[in-house]
């Protein structure tokens, strides 16, 4: 099976600009997850999905962030307008969930977000 | 909420020899999932082992092992027989049991970087 597919692998782009990532979870798996990875604050839980439902969207920082699953095989992360600060590593997760199911978090290799 | 220490920013280890990698939790409840991810260089997230709260016996997977003490809030990694391959950092994650709302997020430690001497 084709693991988690994240695109682009790097964005550069400038301040202000929309900025769109992309996910494809494993197939089967029905929870999603958003994490951003940074020097200073490590890995850290933007939003999850269950069955394409956000559950909780507790860690998105602010407004510009907004994520979507439109369906079971596809999620975008979306920042807008975009900042310095957002700089970062941005990986989805997949998990099939289910009652005595595998539990574990499959990763996607990441997208690097780098904004000038 | 919970928390995960790695204490140790750093280590190194000779090439086949015996390496622990330290990681403590602070948690309220009494069943949770425990994992060992390692990220090499090319960022990916993969994971390496994981254990139940609820099974005593320690996890193994070839020359990975975990020492899981309950009681005392520890979970360290064990990496025999250490190769080149090895060399990664290394994030301890905690993940509550219950599947409630706003459980199913992983908490990560600040992570080790595990250099490999030839």
């Amino acid at each position: 099976d084709a693991g988690v597919i994240q695109s682009p692998r790097h964005e550069v782009t400038e301040m202000g600009q929309e900025v769109t990532l992309r996910c494809k979870p494993i197939s089967g798996h029905n929870s999603l997850f958003w994490y951003r990875q940074t020097m200073m604050r490590g890995l850290e839980l933007l939003i999850y999905f269950n069955n394409n439902v956000p559950i909780d969207d507790s860690g998105m920082p602010e407004d510009r962030f907004s994520a979507k699953m439109p369906n079971a095989s596809f999620s975008t992360l979306k920042i807008q307008p975009s900042e310095p600060r957002d700089s970062a590593v941005y990986f989805c997760a997949s998990r099939r969930r289910t009652s005595g199911g595998d539990y574990t978090q499959y990763f996607g290799p990441g997208t690097r977000l780098t904004v000038l | 909420a919970q928390t995960v220490t790695q204490s140790q920013p750093e280590m190194s280890v000779q090439e086949a020899e015996t390496v622990t990698l330290s990681c403590t939790y602070d948690t309220s409840e009494s069943d949770y999932y425990l994992f060992w991810y390692k990220q090499p260089p090319s960022r990916q997230m993969i994971l390496v082992i994981r254990q139940e709260a609820y099974k005593q016996q320690n996890a193994t997977e070839n020359r990975f092992s975990v020492n899981f003490q309950k009681a005392a809030k520890s979970f360290s990694l064990k990496i025999s027989d250490s190769q080149l391959g090895d060399a990664a950092m290394y994030f301890c994650a905690y993940r509550s049991y219950n599947l409630n709302f706003g459980n199913e997020k992983l908490t990560f430690g600040t992570g080790t970087r595990l250099t490999i001497i030839p």
